[in-house]
């Protein structure tokens, strides 16, 4: 079936630097989500990329969705303490299945 | 609005037992999903509906059952619980299935001993 690889599936860093997890799909997205889920908590939806070469931001945060629309990123400037949690893509394949494909996740750590 | 609710919050089941997860959405979506997320596996879907009075099968449907009771309300049941089960389970809604964020509940943790 379908898969979004994500990649790494850990990432420590300390405060003040920078984190960038990506998204991977052997096959083309219609479209792709970012989700942000806090310890103890449940995903939150961050944002949506629908058109090839895209890049939205919001903030420090960063996202982009490749020219084949294959793969994506998400880059964090200069991390918080408040950036902790696991970041998940989502992908979505359109045709007759609609729904998304969740990738396994990135877990941000940020040492103050 | 309380946006999308579920109930327990917690459950521990014994080998065998049955039992039904409700969730609930306030946001006149039409399309439900309910979801488990086991440690580093991410967010695996169950079963989903598209719309009222329709369900489709998710990526690890099987041991379980789901039901679209209006518009409103989408259950997960467990008839006979096993170990694998064990796991933390979220509802989400959406407007619709293909380019709609989803809203997630705040999830229900069970453990079957």
């Amino acid at each position: 079936g379908q898969q979004v690889m994500q990649i790494p599936q850990y990432q420590h860093v300390q405060e003040g630097e920078d984190f960038t997890t990506y998204c991977n799909s052997s096959t083309t997205l219609s479209n792709i989500q970012w989700y942000k889920q806090r310890p103890g908590g449940h995903p939150v939806f961050l944002i949506q990329l629908v058109k090839s070469g895209e890049v939205k931001k919001q903030k420090r945060l960063t996202f982009q969705f490749g020219e084949a629309k294959k793969n994506s990123s998400l880059h964090i400037t200069a991390t918080q303490t408040t950036d902790v949690g696991t970041y998940f893509c989502a992908g979505n394949y359109g045709g007759s299945q609609g729904n998304l494909i969740f990738g396994k996740g990135t877990k941000l750590s940020v040492k103050p | 609005n309380a946006g999308v609710t579920q109930t327990p919050k917690f459950q521990v089941l014994k080998t065998g037992q049955s039992m039904t997860l409700q969730c609930a959405q306030d946001m006149n979506h039409n399309s439900m999903y309910w979801y488990r997320q086991d440690p580093g596996m991410g967010l695996r879907l169950i079963y989903y509906s598209a719309s009222e009075g329709t369900t489709d099968k998710g990526e690890v449907p099987n041991g379980y059952n789901v039901s679209r009771l209006n518009k409103r309300e989408f259950s997960l049941r467990l008839e006979s619980a096993a170990p694998s089960q064990t796991s933390v389970y979220f509802c989400a809604s959406s407007f619709g299935v293909r380019a709609y964020e989803q809203y997630f509940g705040p999830g229900t943790r069970l453990t079957v001993t």
